[in-house]
């Protein structure tokens, strides 16, 4: 069972649309990280949510986490081929503060068509 | 180094064989962090070092699997008798600190083959 999971796992979509990526759990973290992978290279850190409720904006993307800290979503605004890529969520797990250790989503594979 | 440094960045081997896996993280980072990816899914946590001590081993898979830091610093992960299902992109990633908020910075991973 996965502790994040993430939906969808693939978006196909048309330079210019908007998309949203969602990261569920049935337990609270304390924060979540959304990161975004190229292939070959290590995932990139793009942003970190701590408060419940708290909206993030980084260039065309916005970043939510729930009010309940359970969930998370990032949404991408009028989308362009650089945007491609595999996004993750993390979070360190309950009970896991002390060591920093970062479980994943499955990965949400996005591509932006031009 | 300008980030964390992984090698080789492929490694071919053949069932049963040995193989050693280099991470060369920040210089100044004290946490060190092993993860697996397979294709098409997210990493997954195998090991965390703080210093030189593995503070928490939890994520391998079983005792084939071992990691070394003995200076602080460079890390090998270690595979015995390797099997076709260790396949993966090992990551290694390094911050400065342990704390949940800390940026991990990752290292573009080492793609192991088990033929």
């Amino acid at each position: 069972t996965q502790l994040l999971e993430q939906s969808p796992q693939f978006l196909s979509i048309q330079e210019g649309e908007n998309l949203t990526v969602y990261c569920n759990s049935s337990s609270v973290f304390s924060s979540l990280q959304w990161y975004r992978q190229e292939p070959g290279e290590g995932p990139v850190l793009l942003v970190t949510v701590v408060t419940g409720g708290e909206v993030k904006k980084l260039k065309r993307l916005t970043f939510q986490f729930g009010d309940a800290r359970k969930d998370s979503s990032l949404h991408i605004t009028a989308a362009q081929p650089g945007d491609t890529g595999l996004y993750l969520c993390a979070g360190v797990p309950p009970g896991s503060s002390n060591t920093g250790k970062l479980i994943f989503g499955q990965g949400t594979t996005l591509q932006v068509k031009p | 180094g300008a980030g964390v440094s992984q090698t080789p960045s492929n490694k071919v081997t053949e069932k049963g064989k040995y193989v050693e896996l280099r991470c060369d993280p920040i210089s100044g980072h004290t946490a060190l962090y092993w993860y697996r990816q397979s294709l098409g899914q997210g990493p997954e946590f195998l090991i965390y070092f703080q210093g030189t001590g593995a503070a928490d081993d939890s994520g391998l898979p079983n005792d084939r699997f071992f990691a070394v830091r003995p200076e602080g610093s460079v890390s090998t992960l270690k595979i015995q008798r390797t099997e076709r299902g260790d396949s993966a992109v090992y990551l290694c990633a390094s911050s400065r600190y342990r704390r949940g908020t800390d940026t991990q910075y990752f290292g573009p991973g080492t793609r192991l083959t088990v033929l």
